[in-house]
């Protein structure tokens, strides 16, 4: 079945230590999606791809860099994480950049902690 | 700024029926999403509603008013596994998607 993998499912990492978060997809879509979500919170859209175009959100703090080498493959790089930081990272894709009709389709999820 | 509005936590029985309302102000409107998720997992789509009326799927239905700019979702014989939360998301002007904090409903038996 087409998917959205992340890896892992679940991260612990110390504060200030770097942490890279993964996400995989076999549906072809051309738009990616990184979300942070904390407890009962709506997802806060970091950044996304469209195609290898990066369009960072202006409230994205520098901390978070994100890679995509390819269609299938895009990475979550938090440089020097905070207690701030724990939270849900979600990856989403879409065929329609316009997010008209056509749904987000997500990952599992990866639930980094920072201790 | 961007708004939207649900409720924060709803409670219904097992076999009953159960609206979530969703209230939105936004520049402009290019759709307003439904989404399901349980604790600790992604969202799942449920829905979606563009035109004024009712759209239904199975026990799930999604009604929308554009010159009110409400929705709600309708859940009819609840499950348990119906417990979850539940986002309501709309597609601005500018094509962003704007979600809301989501409603967590809990089925009792």
């Amino acid at each position: 079945d087409a998917m959205v993998i992340q890896n892992p499912r679940y991260q612990v990492t110390q504060f200030g230590k770097p942490v890279t978060l993964s996400c995989s997809q076999t549906l072809n879509h051309n738009v990616m999606y990184w979300y942070q979500q904390k407890s009962s919170q709506a997802p806060k859209l970091l950044f996304h791809y469209y195609d290898k175009d990066f369009n960072n959100e202006a409230d994205t703090p520098d901390n978070f860099q994100s890679r995509r080498p390819n269609t299938s493959f895009c990475f979550l790089d938090i440089r020097s994480p905070g207690l701030g930081d724990t939270a849900m990272y979600l990856c989403a894709t879409s065929s329609d950049p316009g997010q008209i009709s056509s749904p987000l389709h997500f990952g599992n999820g990866t639930r980094l902690t920072v201790t | 700024g961007q708004n939207i509005d649900q409720p924060t936590e709803m409670t219904a029985t097992e076999g009953a029926i159960v609206q979530i309302n969703c209230t939105y102000q936004t520049s402009g409107f290019n759709g307003l999403f439904w989404y399901q998720q349980h604790a600790g997992e992604a969202p799942t789509f449920l829905s979606y509603n563009v035109l004024d009326g009712l759209e239904e799927k199975g026990r799930f239905s999604s009604f929308l008013s554009r010159s009110k700019g409400y929705s709600y979702l309708l859940l009819k014989e609840l499950q348990m596994k119906d417990s979850a939360s539940y986002l309501c998301a709309v597609t601005d002007s500018n094509y962003q998607l704007i979600w809301g904090a989501g409603t967590k409903l809990i089925i009792k038996p």
